[in-house]
C-alpha cells in the first residue's frame, strides 16, 4: 500500500546549524505536502505546506522542496534556535482524500 | 489554542470496554478528520467527516466508528477495546472537504489521551 518514509528519526544540530529532514512518497496521485511540528505533549501544527505544482517554498528560517520525479520532498530549518526542538511530521495528501503521515523525525536543538 | 476542542482529556478503561471521544470543530470548518497517534509512533489517519457525510477512510478498526452531527461535532466510537488501543486520539477541522484543496488548513484539537488497562 502506500506509504511514506521519513529520516532520519532522530537528528542532533548545533544550534545556529540547519537542519534537514527528508521525506519519499509512494502514492503518485500525491499533490500536497505539509509539514506539522509537535512539542511534547502539545498538538501538530502545520508550519509550511507545498503543492505538487510548485518546487519550492520559503518563509523565514523554513524551505520545503519537492521533487515529483523522484516522489519526494524536504523540510530544511536554517539558523537553527532552542524552540526548533520538537518531533517533525511530514505528510502526503492526494485528492482521493488519503492522508499518510511520516513516521516523524525528532529534532534536538544543542546550545 | 486552535479552536477544536476535544473531550475528554483523559481516559482510561479496562479491554472489551467502549468508549466515546468527542470533538467540536472550529467555528465555521464543516470537515472533521479523526487520527490516532500511538507512543512513539507517527499520526495515523482514521476517517474524515465532510458536512455530515463520511467523506475518507484510512486505517481504521472495524471496532471503531465515527459520525458527525448536525451541528458539526463528531464522536469517535471505540469498541471491544484492546490494550493496542492505548493511545493519544486526535481530531481536527477544516473549512472545506478536500484535503489538498487551497485554504484548507487542518487545524488539530489538543487530543483524549485513552489508556486501556
Amino acid at each position: 500500500g502506500e506509504n511514506v518514509e521519513q529520516h532520519p528519526s532522530t537528528l542532533s544540530v548545533q544550534e545556529g546549524d540547519s537542519a534537514v529532514i527528508k521525506c519519499t512518497y509512494s502514492d503518485s496521485a500525491s499533490n500536497y505536502f505539509p509539514w506539522y511540528k509537535q512539542e511534547l505533549g502539545k498538538r501538530p501544527q502545520l508550519i509550511i505546506d507545498i503543492r505538487s505544482n510548485v518546487g519550492e517554498k520559503k518563509d523565514q528560517r523554513i524551505a520545503v522542496t519537492l521533487n515529483k520525479t523522484a516522489k519526494h520532498f524536504s523540510l530544511h530549518i536554517t539558523e537553527t534556535q532552542p524552540e526548533d526542538s520538537a518531533v517533525y511530521f511530514c505528510a502526503a495528501y492526494s485528492s482521493a482524500s488519503k492522508i499518510i503521515f511520516g513516521s516523524g523525525t525528532r529534532l534536538s536543538i544543542r546550545p | 489554542d486552535s479552536g477544536v476542542t476535544q473531550t475528554p482529556k483523559h481516559l482510561i478503561t479496562a479491554t472489551g470496554q467502549r468508549v466515546t471521544l468527542r470533538c467540536s470543530p472550529r467555528s465555521g470548518d464543516l470537515s472533521v478528520y479523526w487520527y490516532q497517534q500511538s507512543l512513539d509512533q507517527g499520526l495515523q489517519f482514521l476517517i474524515q467527516y465532510y458536512n455530515g457525510e463520511e467523506r475518507a477512510k484510512g486505517n481504521i478498526l472495524e471496532r471503531f466508528s465515527a459520525q458527525q452531527f448536525p451541528d458539526l461535532h463528531s464522536e469517535l466510537n471505540l469498541s471491544s477495546l484492546e490494550l493496542g488501543d492505548s493511545a493519544l486520539y486526535f481530531c481536527a477541522s477544516s473549512p472545506l472537504a478536500g484535503v489538498s484543496s487551497t485554504y484548507n488548513e487542518q487545524f488539530f484539537g489538543p487530543g483524549t489521551r485513552l489508556t486501556v488497562l
